[in-house]
């Protein structure tokens, strides 16, 4: 158990909709990162936040966000799903927003659109 | 974006032998790191490597960091049925903390 919680565990919805993933880091980071893993694409990074704000971008789609409350989870936001955004969503947190400070994962979303 | 190669791509080897796995960049990373991923879960942590040619072991497990900072290692010696998963390389270029992944190694085990 890596200390970082995540919510729901399996989520199946339509495509058109809009979905919120939920991230709890481990005690004590303040910084969280978002990726989706799908079977073709692998692990991508999609972006991070430090302390509320955002630090880093990667993959991310203009149909997706994510924001950071002051009790440091995150949550990211899917909208206007389509079948191609099923896949695994993991949500990693560590320490601090820099280099040296290892990233833990949680056990991840799955997101099923129909 | 940034591609790490990782090879091979599956493997299945009987248990109580040695594995390998690489994982190889056309671009130089400042760190590398590999985890593993059980069905089901989210990758796991297994080793961390902070500079060009460290060699650094947690168990049966040892990696090494390519002298050229463009690729990495994974040997697990004496494999066992729990070693069974997929295993992940990640580099870190900059100050920043923004990881690209390999596409991951999946290892079968025979008892």
């Amino acid at each position: 158990d890596s200390g970082v919680t995540q919510t729901p565990k399996h989520l199946i919805t339509a495509t058109g909709q809009r979905v919120t993933l939920r991230c709890s880091p481990r005690s004590g980071d303040l910084s969280v990162y978002w990726y989706q893993q799908s079977l073709d694409q692998g692990l991508q990074f999609l972006i991070q936040y430090y302390n509320g704000e955002e630090r880093a971008k990667g993959n991310i789609l203009e149909r997706f966000s994510a924001q950071q409350f002051p009790d440091l989870h995150s949550e990211l936001n899917l909208s206007s799903l389509e079948l191609g955004d099923s896949a695994l969503y993991f949500c990693a947190s560590s320490v601090s927003g820099y280099a040296l400070v290892e990233q833990y994962f949680g056990p991840g979303t799955r997101l099923t659109v129909t | 974006g940034q591609q790490l190669n990782q090879s091979p791509q599956s493997m299945f080897t009987q248990e109580g032998e040695d594995v390998s796995m690489n994982c190889t960049s056309s671009s130089i990373f400042n760190t590398w790191l590999w985890y593993k991923q059980d069905p089901g879960e989210g990758p796991v942590l297994l080793i961390a490597l902070y500079k060009a040619g460290e060699l650094t072991s947690n168990g049966r497990l040892t990696a090494q960091f390519g002298i050229t900072r463009k690729d990495s290692f994974l040997n697990i010696s004496a494999s066992i049925p729990s070693d069974v998963g997929i295993y992940f390389c990640a580099g870190r270029r900059n100050a920043g903390n923004m990881l690209t992944f390999g596409g991951g190694t999946r290892l079968m085990v025979k008892p």
